[in-house]
């Protein structure tokens, strides 16, 4: 199972590009990269998923490095809105897949 | 629909009640799951459900006992619980297991006395 590790807290402020990053030295040929935001008391929310190089959505984009051992959760021009936890999480697809949330990144967005 | 829907919304029990939870989506998702979350803590996983079928138990204490009467419906049966048990009982689905898109219900926050 890779682990995946993450800063524990970020600040930036509104308007600002937030970028987050979370390794994963050990992760398989088979695992994918997905991202999840929780705000306070709602249950985790999935952002955007990844394999290799790079994927945009409307809320976010992905950058993947050839190595895969790392990856980045980039948000354009944060708002308030945005202050939440982020988590990063690495698996395949497989049915005996066992979700694992790491401590994730507490993002605190200011005026 | 795109919504998992979880009741109740808070829940006191003491240390002798029964009591459970339920969640339910109408996304035709075969894989649904029940996680436990502590304040501050993530999210982590109790119970998998594939196709019906209970697929993974992480070493969850018997006092929690899960069900799944069918392909929309989980249930989260509760017994004798602790008051360290006290936590948010997240449910979640996705269309098969594995690391695809998990929708996640609001939870239930259980406070055990």
């Amino acid at each position: 199972l890779a682990k995946t590790t993450q800063p524990i807290s970020m600040d930036s402020y509104e308007g600002q590009e937030v970028n987050i990053t979370c390794s994963h030295n050990n992760i398989a040929t088979n695992d994918y990269i997905t991202w999840y935001q929780q705000f306070p008391s709602q249950g985790p929310r999935f952002i955007i998923q990844g394999y290799k190089t790079k994927v945009t959505n409307e809320v976010a984009s992905l950058f993947i490095p050839a190595d895969r051992k790392s990856s980045t959760l980039s948000l354009p021009r944060v708002s308030l809105s945005d202050t939440a936890v982020y988590y990063c999480l690495v698996g395949d697809m497989s049915g005996s897949y066992i979700p694992t949330f790491g401590r994730g990144t507490s993002l605190i967005v200011h005026p | 629909d795109t919504e998992v829907t979880q009741t109740p919304k808070h829940l006191v029990m003491g240390m002798t009640n029964k009591k459970s939870l339920k969640c339910e989506q109408h996304m035709g998702h075969r894989a649904m799951y029940w996680y436990k979350q502590k304040a501050k803590k993530p999210p982590e996983l109790m119970f998998v459900y594939s196709y019906e079928k209970l697929s993974i138990n992480e070493s969850v204490p018997s006092r929690f006992s899960p069900e799944c009467p069918n392909s929309s419906l989980l249930n989260l049966h509760l017994h004798a619980l602790q008051p360290e048990d006290s936590a948010l009982y997240l449910c979640a689905s996705s269309q098969v297991a594995g690391l695809v898109e998990q929708y996640f219900g609001p939870g239930t926050r259980l406070t055990v006395t």
